[in-house]
C-alpha cells in the first residue's frame, strides 16, 4: 500500500471548518483514499473514501487533487465531539493478499470552544 | 442492536500467562480482523480471517493465535511467547474482505503485570 503523510496535530475553533491534509504521492491508479477517525480509547470509525472524484456524506467532504497525490478531509462545522485522531489510508479496493487497513499515526485534531 | 462486542474492556494478567480476548459480531460479516495499538501509534494488524475456518497472519502475528470456528466469533489468544503484550487490542469486521468499510469494536486494554 502507498504511504501517507499527515501533520501530527491541528487545532480548530468550534463551528469553523476543519481541513485535514494528507499527502499520498505514490498512490497507484487502483488505490482509494480512506479516512477513519478514532476518539480517545475507542475503536476507529469510518468517515469517507474516494478514488478521484470529490465525495461528500453526512459527516464530511473529501477533496482529492487532480493528480491524486494529495487529499483534504473537510469537517464543515467542527464540534467538540470531533476531537479525535484522523487517519488517512490508501489501499486497493480489491486487495486479495492482505485486506487490512494500514494505519499510520494520523493527525490529532483538537476542537476548542 | 447490531455491532461488535469485545470483552472485557480492561484485562490484567500476570507475566507468563496466556489470555484470550473475546470478539463477537452479529452483523453477519464474513471478514474479521485483530489489530494492536500501542500508545501514540497507529494500528498494526495481527491476524485476519476472510471466512469461517480460515485465517491468515498479519504483520505482527508472533506470540498470538486465533480461531474462527463460528462466523460471529474470532477470539485472540495472547500467549506467553509475546514479548510485549501490554497494549490496546481492537477487533473489526467487514461484509467481506473487499468491503470499503470496517466496523470496529470498543477494544480491550490488556495490561500484563
Amino acid at each position: 500500500d502507498a504511504k501517507t503523510t499527515q501533520p501530527t496535530s491541528m487545532d480548530c475553533a468550534e463551528g469553523r471548518a476543519a481541513n485535514l491534509p494528507c499527502n499520498h504521492s505514490t498512490i497507484s491508479g487502483n488505490e482509494y483514499v480512506y479516512w477513519y477517525r478514532q476518539i480517545h480509547s475507542q475503536g476507529p470509525q469510518y468517515i469517507i473514501h474516494g478514488l478521484k472524484n470529490n465525495e461528500t456524506n453526512e459527516m464530511a467532504s473529501l477533496i482529492i487533487t487532480e493528480d491524486r497525490k494529495s487529499s483534504t478531509l473537510i469537517l464543515p462545522h467542527a464540534t467538540l465531539r470531533d476531537t479525535a485522531v484522523y487517519y488517512c489510508i490508501v489501499r486497493a479496493a480489491l486487495n486479495q493478499a492482505g485486506t487490512a487497513l494500514i494505519f499510520g499515526k494520523g493527525t490529532t485534531l483538537s476542537v476548542s470552544s | 442492536d447490531g455491532g461488535i462486542t469485545q470483552s472485557p474492556k480492561y484485562l490484567f494478567r500476570k507475566e507468563g500467562q496466556n489470555v484470550t480476548l473475546s470478539c463477537e459480531q452479529n452483523l453477519n460479516h464474513d471478514a474479521m480482523y485483530w489489530y494492536r495499538q500501542d500508545p501514540g501509534q497507529g494500528l498494526r494488524l495481527i491476524y485476519y480471517s476472510q471466512i469461517v475456518n480460515d485465517f491468515q497472519k498479519g504483520d505482527i502475528a508472533e506470540g498470538y493465535s486465533v480461531s474462527r470456528e463460528k462466523k460471529e466469533s474470532f477470539p485472540l489468544t495472547v500467549t506467553s511467547a509475546q514479548k510485549n503484550p501490554t497494549a490496546f487490542y481492537l477487533c473489526a469486521s467487514s461484509i467481506n474482505s473487499y468491503a470499503d468499510e470496517q466496523f470496529f469494536g470498543p477494544g480491550t486494554r490488556l495490561t500484563v503485570l
